[in-house]
Parts: structure tokens; sequence; C-alpha cells
């Protein structure tokens, strides 16, 4: 079964800084997908970022990028020039294909004015 | 397109009723998937289709029951409700390769 692990549960950063949130996770398949879902107050999932296995570059998404180690299992989101709008609950994802999601526990994103 | 939607948003339930939770895709996904998400806690899996006619289960699928008769609709229903189904469920669907999306939720509390 694969894992997802958050390893901060609650982050903090001063506005138009960079913040970067962690995500280890461990499965023996060689082909998967990892996501960063971001969930505010009104608890929809919104996709921040997504990254496939096979492909060796970061994936970028405007002020969001990924740190992708395959090797090292760890697929962390760096947020650059943070804004009020950016705090929010952040979850790591594995996918596999088919068969559904595996969530990290998530981290909480504070932003300081 | 509409997306994921569910229905209904909010539900409070007695110990021991049943309930469906209802979610429909426009999307034309074959993938679905329902969640359910407790305080402290990501996102865990119920069940999950493929495809019309064919369901799996997830990591936590006792109390609940599903089908999926149509592409579009993927209904999860609950036998007979305990407090510890009191959660927020979200359904979602995705097709290979693809994101998935998800729906707004619907809050569920067993009293």
């Amino acid at each position: 079964a694969q894992t997802v692990t958050q390893s901060q549960p609650e982050m903090s950063v001063q506005e138009a800084e960079t913040v970067t949130l962690s995500c280890t996770y461990d499965t023996s398949e060689s082909d998967y997908y990892l996501f960063w879902y971001k969930q505010p107050p009104s608890r929809q999932m919104i996709l921040v970022i997504r990254q496939e296995a096979y492909k060796q570059q970061n994936a970028t998404e405007n002020r969001f990028s990924v740190n992708f180690q395959k090797a090292a299992k760890s697929f962390s989101l760096k947020i650059s020039d943070s804004q009020l709008g950016d705090a929010a609950m952040y979850f790591c994802a594995w996918g596999g294909g088919a068969d559904g999601l595996t969530f990290g526990k998530g981290t909480h994103l504070i932003i300081q004015p | 397109n509409a997306g994921v939607t569910q229905t209904p948003k909010f539900q409070v339930l007695k110990t021991g009723q049943s309930m469906t939770l209802q979610c429909a895709q426009d999307m034309n996904h074959e993938y679905m998937s329902w969640y359910r998400q407790d305080p402290g806690m990501g996102l865990r899996l119920i069940h999950y289709s493929v495809g019309a006619g064919i369901t799996d289960q997830g990591e936590v699928p006792n109390g609940y029951n599903v089908s999926r008769s149509t592409t579009e609709d993927f209904p999860l229903r609950l036998l007979s409700a305990a407090p510890s189904q009191t959660s927020v469920y979200f359904c979602a669907s995705s097709s290979l390769g693809s994101v998935e999306y998800f729906g707004p939720g619907t809050r569920l509390t067993v009293t």
C-alpha cells in the first residue's frame, strides 16, 4: 500500500516571502502521479500542481513549483511571493491511475501580513 | 459544464438511519471515487469505480455501499448510520492520466 507523509502540520510565512512544504511518499510502483491540492476554508479541493513520475523535469505553475526527487521519494512544494490568498490547508497526494488517490494529513499554511 | 456535483451539502442523521449521498459528473470521466475527510486527517478513499458496473473497495469501505449504473452517477449509501461516520464526504472523477476533479463536499453529522 502507498503512504504519503507530510511532516509539517503547520507552517507560517510572511507575505511576499517564499515557503516550502514537504512531502514524502512510499510506493513500489514505477509509474504514478503526484499532486498538491489546496483546501481553503470553503473546503473545495483545488489542484495546485501535478507531477508525472516518469518526467524528470520539475513541474511549475506560476508561483508554485515542485522539487521532485524520485529516488528519495520526495515531493516538496515551493510557493514564491506568498499572498494572503495562499492561506489554506495543503495536501500532498499520490495516484497510480484508476484506483483513487492516497493523501497526506495536510499542512496548514498561515500567511502573515 | 457543472463538473462534479454533490447533494446534499449538509445532512444530519440519527444513528441507525440510512441515506444516499448523490454524486454526478458531466465530463464523461470513466473513473469516480468517494472519500471521507475527518479533522486532522487527509482524505481517505472509501470506494471507487473504473467504469459503469465496476466498483471496488478503498481504504475505509465498512458501512458504505456503492453502485455505478451509468457513467455520470456514483451514489454512496450509508446502510445504518453511526456517529463514527460523521465526516465530510467528497466525490471525485477523473480519466486515465488526468487530474482528479472534486465535488464541493457533503458535511454529514450522525447523532
